[in-house]
């Protein structure tokens, strides 16, 4: 059963950094790319970059370009998600998701069960 | 690259079947047949139901069914049970590695 569990929810403080984790089972890591998607309380669904945990290839959403870094540990079969200094404005839900396709984005087929991200001072 | 123009809302009886459209550009859903359609709970994490324009995935019930035509993909669910009450959203592959979600639909089963 394809499965990624995702880590718990997080309180920072504005200024702090943090990193959440998305660790997938029951089929092979290294093979798909694995995309990160927000979504703010009340809000939809935003696209933020997918890292192919393989080699480590990752692509950004000209949105979230900056603002975040992927990375994935490959044997461990974990991808990433890290912010070097968070904003209030970055508290939100983050999912992570399995990708279909490469050359072209297509769908998610299995998602996290989010993390839940609170900056707050 | 802007969201793909979903509406707020849509509403129907049980055992009505309600349509939600999804309106992009000829450079995300008028370009490629890669739209996808996710279910959201309320707390839950999104669930694929369509993708590739109008395939179901393994266990997604066949009343849930989609289409496209031209910039506007379209998202058809028959025969409404209270179970459907969601929230919906369109995506497309928006070209040069770019994904795009629409901004949403609150689907009311009244």
């Amino acid at each position: 059963e394809v499965q990624l569990v995702q880590s718990g929810a997080e309180v920072k403080k504005p200024g702090e950094s943090l990193r959440i984790s998305c660790k997938g089972s029951g089929y092979s890591f290294t093979n798909y790319w694995i995309g990160w998607v927000r979504q703010m309380p009340g809000k939809g669904l935003e696209w933020m970059g997918i890292i192919y945990p393989g080699d480590s290839d990752t692509r950004y959403s000209p949105s979230f370009q900056g603002q975040v870094t992927m990375s994935a540990d490959k044997y461990i079969s974990s991808a990433y998600l890290r912010w070097s200094s968070l904003k209030a404005s970055d508290t939100a839900m983050y999912y992570c998701a399995r990708l279909r396709g490469a050359t072209t984005l297509r769908y998610f087929d299995y998602w996290g069960q989010g993390t839940l991200v609170t900056v707050s001072s | 690259q802007s969201a793909l123009t979903q509406p707020p809302s849509a509403s129907g009886s049980p055992g009505q079947s309600v349509t939600i459209s999804c309106t992009g550009t000829s450079s995300d859903v008028g370009g490629y047949n890669y739209v996808s359609w996710y279910q959201q709970h309320p707390g839950k994490a999104p669930k694929l139901m369509i993708y590739e324009v109008s395939k179901r995935p393994s266990g997604v019930p066949d009343r849930f069914s989609a289409s496209k035509s031209g910039k506007t993909a379209s998202l058809t669910v028959s025969g409404l049970q209270a179970e459907d009450e969601a929230d919906y959203y369109c995506s497309s592959y928006g070209g040069n590695n770019n994904l795009v979600f629409g901004g949403g639909t609150k689907l009311t089963v009244l």
